[in-house]
């Protein structure tokens, strides 16, 4: 069974610039969660969909981000214009709909954002 | 508010030895707590988790955690470390504030445990 990819691994641009991350979670997966890690700090929650609905989205740091998860399935997070404080890693997660332990989340590897 | 504290940015152990990493946890209601690992240029790995019941859980790889409820801890352990065991250590606890199956996770600064041969 194929775990939570994401794309890309590492994304270099420049300030001003636009980037789209994407995660494509576990095949039926309803559940699909982005947190983001700053350097050396703790990771971050910044939202949550159920299948196509964002949940929650309480963690997004202000309108310069935006995720979407098309027919609920992939999802992609854009960051429109990008500025130097939201270099970090990004990661992607996801879990089953009210089955199997709580809390236990499948991770991708993140895709890595360094804004010059 | 609820959050998770690890208060060392970096253990280090000589292999064989026993090792600890700390963790700490402020959270309403009961508690659902859990490890990750983060191997270098991995994602992050699911290690343990406390639900209920017996305050000792194992997970994998030989780890174990003890959930002490009066301090509010959940110290990750091992007998014996291995230098495969260098890694980075998240401790997280579930966001109390929904329920069903909504899975948030409240997660530390994280610990870079490193194991000397």
């Amino acid at each position: 069974e194929a775990g939570v990819t994401q794309f890309p691994s590492h994304s270099v641009i420049e300030k001003g610039q636009t980037v789209t991350l994407r995660c494509d979670p576990i095949s039926g997966h309803d559940n699909l969660y982005w947190y983001r890690r700053v350097m050396g700090k703790e990771i971050k929650f910044l939202l949550h969909f159920v299948k196509e609905s964002k949940q929650d989205e309480s963690g997004m740091p202000n309108n310069r981000f935006l995720a979407e998860r098309t027919g609920g399935t992939y999802s992609t997070l854009k960051v429109q214009p990008a500025e130097l404080e939201d270099s970090g890693v990004y990661f992607c997660a996801s879990s089953s709909l009210g089955q199997g332990p709580p809390g236990e989340l499948f991770f991708g590897e993140g895709s890595r954002l360094t804004v010059l | 508010a609820q959050s998770v504290a690890q208060p060392e940015d970096q253990v280090n152990v000589a292999e064989g030895n026993p090792l600890t990493v700390k963790c700490t946890y402020s959270v309403s209601g009961n508690p659902y707590l859990f490890w990750y690992v983060q191997y270098p240029n991995r994602g992050l790995q699911f290690l343990l988790k406390y639900i209920t019941g017996d305050n000792l859980v194992k997970g994998s790889y030989g780890f174990e955690a003890e959930f002490n409820k009066s301090q509010t801890s959940f110290h990750l352990k091992k007998p014996s470390a291995l230098v495969s065991d260098s890694a980075l250590y998240f401790c997280a606890v579930r966001d109390t504030t929904r329920t069903g199956g909504y899975n948030k996770l409240i997660f530390g600064a994280g610990t870079r445990l490193a194991v000397h041969p």
